[in-house]
Formats: structure tokens, C-alpha cells, sequence
């Protein structure tokens, strides 16, 4: 069974500071994505990965397929980056995604 | 205007009543899924559905149904709601990007919260 894991669970920042978010999965996968809730409860996609590295302004996703982990980084941390940060896998013989439990960020001003 | 849209958005109903929750979408895609997302847990996946033909469970799927009346809408029936179906609900929808690598991204709608009393 594919297990997606999250750390932290929480996560308290102070504003500017650089974050760091994992994930990591259990069997071979096809994709990785990561996305964000807001608090009002909508979800948005950040990143699709299969391999290496994207960036997208202030965010940086990186994914290591040998050692099965992702990490989400975020630099000069805002207030507005207050969310749910969601990691969500496909495995090599999966059609669906299954997601891990969330990163609750609370960057404070 | 929002690309997937639920309806309704927040829902208060009894134990042993009839619930439809539905969705739209304008983005075109064949792939639509329903997720219902409780506190601590990650979104877990309830149906899905590749094309207007082709409905499949997911891991959760007891005690619902689903309908895929056209391409654009997906509705999620609970038969005899109960307290424990008490959750957010997320409709999605991907196109899984022929012609190159697989990408599949969710693009979710708005989230449906149910209370069931």
C-alpha cells in the first residue's frame, strides 16, 4: 500500500524566514504533487514533479527518486503563505493520486 | 469565473436523509473525481471518472453513488446520509496531458462542507 507522510504536521515561521516541507512515499511513483489549501478551505496546485527540480517565484519543489522523498521550500516566507501544504503521489501502477495529511504553515508578521 | 464549481456549498442534513452534491466544470477535461477530506487525514479518494462511460470506485466509496450526466458535471449522492459522512468534500478534475508525460494535475473546486446530524 502506498503511505504518504508528512513533516512536520505544524509549522510556526516568523516572516522572511526560509521553510522547508517533506513528504515522503513508499513505493515507486509516476508523479508527485504538491499543493496548497488556503484557509478558506480551496486547494490549488503548486507543482507537478516526476524528477529534479521546479521553481516558481518564491517557491522551489525538488523530488530525490532513489531515496523516495520531496521537499517544498519556500524563501522569504510571507504571511500570505499561511496554509495547508498537501503531497500527493502516483504510484508507477496507480491511476489516482494518494494524498499525505497535510503541513499546517503559519508565517507570522 | 471559477472552472469547477460545487453546489451546494455548505449543507446541514439529518441521519437517514437523501444528499446530492454536485459539480461543473468549464476546463474541458474527461476526468473528473470526488475526495472528501476529514480533519488529520489527507483527501481520500470516494469515485472517479475518465469519461462520461466509465465510473469507478475509489477507496471510500461505501455508502455513496456517483452520476457523470455530461462531460462538464459529476454529481455525489449519499443515499442515507449518517454523522460519520460529516466531512469537506472536493470535487477535481485533471486531463492527463496525451502526448507527453503524464501529468494528470487536480484542479479542485471550491470544497462542499456537509454536517449530518
Amino acid at each position: 500500500k502506498n503511505e504518504v507522510e508528512q513533516s512536520p504536521q505544524n509549522l510556526t515561521a516568523q516572516e522572511g524566514e526560509f521553510i522547508t516541507i517533506n513528504c515522503s512515499y513508499s513505493v515507486g511513483i509516476s508523479a508527485l504533487h504538491w499543493l496548497q489549501q488556503h484557509p478558506g478551505g480551496g486547494i490549488v496546485s503548486l507543482f507537478m514533479l516526476s524528477s529534479g527540480k521546479k521553481k516558481h517565484g518564491r517557491l522551489i519543489a525538488t523530488i530525490n527518486i532513489q531515496e523516495k522523498h520531496s521537499s517544498l521550500h519556500i524563501t522569504a516566507s510571507h504571511p500570505r503563505d499561511s496554509a495547508v501544504y498537501i503531497c500527493a503521489v502516483r504510484g508507477n501502477y496507480g491511476q489516482n493520486f494518494v494524498f499525505g495529511p497535510g503541513t499546517r504553515l503559519s508565517v507570522l508578521p | 469565473d471559477a472552472d469547477v464549481t460545487q453546489t451546494p456549498r455548505n449543507r446541514i442534513t439529518k441521519t437517514g436523509k437523501r444528499i446530492m452534491l454536485e459539480c461543473s466544470q468549464t476546463k474541458g477535461h474527461d476526468r473528473m473525481y470526488w475526495y472528501r477530506q476529514d480533519p488529520g487525514l489527507g483527501l481520500r479518494l470516494i469515485y472517479y471518472s475518465f469519461d462520461v462511460k466509465d465510473i469507478n470506485k475509489g477507496e471510500i466509496s461505501d455508502g455513496y453513488s456517483v452520476s457523470r450526466q455530461a462531460q462538464a458535471k459529476f454529481s455525489l449522492s449519499l443515499e442515507s446520509a449518517i454523522p460519520n459522512q460529516t466531512a469537506l468534500y472536493f470535487c477535481a478534475t485533471s486531463d492527463p496531458g496525451w502526448g507527453r508525460i503524464s501529468t494528470d494535475t487536480q484542479y479542485f473546486g471550491p470544497g462542499t462542507r456537509l454536517t449530518v446530524l
